[in-house]
C-alpha cells in the first residue's frame, strides 16, 4: 500500500526551528516527487514546493522561496520541511503529498499524508 | 487572499447537480490546462478528484467532471450524493515553478 506518514504534531516558540518529516512506503520514493502544501486554521491550501528525491531538483513557490527548506533523504525514504526561525504566522497544518504519476506539471497530487500540525506560540 | 477566486458556498439536494467556478487570470487558469480540482472532508487530508481540467484519476466517481473556459474552470458534481458534502479546492499551474489554488467552496447537501 502506498503511503506518506508524517510526524507528530509540533508546539514551538517564535525563533525556534523545526524540522518535520514525512516518511514514504509503497513505491519508489526516488522516482516521484513530492510536494508540500500549508494549511492555516480554517483557510485554503497554499503550495510551498516540490522536490524529486532522485537528485533533489527543488522547486519553491515564490511565497515561500527563503522561507523553508524542502530535503529528502533517499535512504531512509523520508522527505522533510524545516524553518531556522519560526514566526507566529507559520502556525498550520502541513501536508506532503507525492506527484501524481499522469501529472505534466506540479498540480495533480495524488496520494497525501495525515498532516502535521505545528502551533507557534510564546 | 486567494490567488484563484471561488465562491464560498454551494448547495444542492440529493440527486441534484451542482457547479462549482474558479476563475483566475491569464497567467495561471487561463494560460495552462493544469487545473486540479481536490475534495477535503473535515479533519481530512485533500482528495484528487480532477486533474488537466477534465481528467479523473482511477477511483473517482464520473458524477464529478470538470471544464474550462477562458480564465474560468468549473467542477461539476451530477447527481448529489450526501458523502459529496466537503470543502472543494481548485489549482492550476501558474508558470515559473508555482501552483496556485483557490479558497475553497464549501458544499452542502441539502
Amino acid at each position: 500500500e502506498v503511503q506518506l506518514v508524517q510526524s507528530g504534531a509540533e508546539v514551538k516558540k517564535p525563533g525556534q526551528s523545526l524540522k518535520i518529516s514525512c516518511k514514504v512506503s509503497g513505491y519508489s520514493f526516488a522516482t516521484y516527487w513530492i510536494g508540500w502544501v500549508r494549511q492555516m486554521p480554517g483557510k485554503g491550501l497554499g503550495w510551498m514546493g516540490i522536490i524529486y528525491p532522485g537528485d533533489s531538483d527543488t522547486r519553491y513557490s515564490p511565497s515561500f522561496q527563503g522561507q523553508v527548506t524542502i530535503s529528502a533523504d533517499k535512504s531512509i525514504n523520508t522527505a522533510y520541511l524545516q524553518w531556522d526561525s519560526l514566526k507566529a504566522s507559520d502556525a498550520a497544518m502541513y501536508y506532503c503529498a507525492r506527484l501524481a504519476p499522469y501529472s505534466t506539471y506540479w498540480d495533480a497530487f495524488d496520494i497525501w499524508g495525515q498532516g502535521t500540525v505545528v502551533t507557534v506560540s510564546s | 487572499q486567494s490567488a484563484l477566486t471561488q465562491p464560498p458556498s454551494a448547495s444542492g439536494s440529493p440527486g441534484q447537480s451542482v457547479t462549482i467556478s474558479c476563475t483566475g487570470t491569464n497567467s495561471d487558469v487561463g494560460g495552462y490546462n493544469y487545473v486540479s480540482w481536490y475534495q477535503q472532508h473535515p479533519g481530512k487530508a485533500p482528495k484528487l478528484m480532477i486533474y488537466e481540467v477534465n481528467k479523473r484519476p482511477s477511483g473517482v466517481p464520473d458524477r464529478f467532471s470538470g471544464s474550462k473556459s477562458g480564465s474560468t474552470a468549473s467542477l461539476t458534481v451530477s447527481g448529489l450524493q450526501a458523502e459529496d458534502e466537503a470543502d472543494y479546492y481548485c489549482s492550476s499551474y501558474a508558470g515559473s515553478n508555482n501552483v496556485v489554488f483557490g479558497g475553497g467552496t464549501k458544499l452542502t447537501v441539502l
